[in-house]
């Protein structure tokens, strides 16, 4: 069983606050990290794939890094928006293309 | 294009019960998951097609869980005798192909099962 772990479960925020969370996993064996978005009521989102120790990513306000000789991976948002608030969910691809999923961070960012 | 979808979106169903839930892959995406997600837990991993290979059943829960895909399009889902604690929002996801570790899995809706 792979862990993979997120951290803080939960975050609440003031609109245009900058926030981080932090995604852990193993660090053998390491293909790609995926981060998704998932809003209440809708599909997940893919945001990044991540490939390369110390890959940075940007997508507008949202961007995330990437160290896999550690194990962890950041993600940003920069001035968040109410419609930023959604659960986002890290998942660990190994080389059998299988993706585990960390546990999410719910972020809910208030006007 | 038309992205993942899954019917029904909501099901309510009785213990004890079958269900058959529907998902319809992208088109041309080779490879298609089954996940769930149960309340206050994170997406766990159900099943694995890649086109015409064996499945990847590992995830599935109990041998009352069961899934099948027509070729390289529609799959379904079976859950039988379905207990309280099969409650859980099911989620497909599909993808190009597997093998490349940049591949991005696009998902569906999900549907929502609640056994009573």
């Amino acid at each position: 069983i792979l862990n993979v772990e997120q951290s803080p479960q939960s975050l609440h925020v003031q609109e245009g606050d900058s926030t981080n969370f932090t995604c852990s996993f193993p660090s053998s064996n390491f293909y790609a990290l995926h981060w998704y978005r998932w809003e209440t009521a809708k599909s997940p989102e893919a945001l990044f794939v991540m490939t390369l120790n110390g890959d940075e990513k940007k997508k507008g306000r949202i961007s995330a890094t990437l160290n896999t000789k550690e194990g962890y991976s950041y993600l940003y948002i920069k001035g968040s928006q109410p419609e930023d608030s959604a659960t986002y969910l890290c998942a660990f691809l190994n080389a059998g293309n299988m993706l585990t999923f960390g546990g999410g961070t719910r972020l809910m960012v208030k006007p | 294009g038309a992205g993942v979808s899954q019917s029904p979106s909501n099901k309510v169903t009785e213990k004890g019960k079958d269900v058959e839930l529907r998902c319809d892959p992208i088109s041309g995406h080779t490879a298609l998951y089954w996940y769930r997600q149960r309340l206050g837990q994170g997406l766990e991993f159900l099943i694995y097609f890649q086109g015409n290979s064996a499945p990847d059943k590992s995830g599935l829960p109990s041998d009352r869980f069961s899934a099948e895909r027509t070729g390289e399009s529609v799959s379904t889902l079976t859950i039988q005798r379905t207990q309280q604690e099969d409650s859980a929002v099911y989620l497909c996801a599909s993808s190009l192909a597997a093998g490349g570790r940049w591949e991005t899995q696009y998902f569906g809706p999900g549907t929502r099962l609640l056994v009573l």
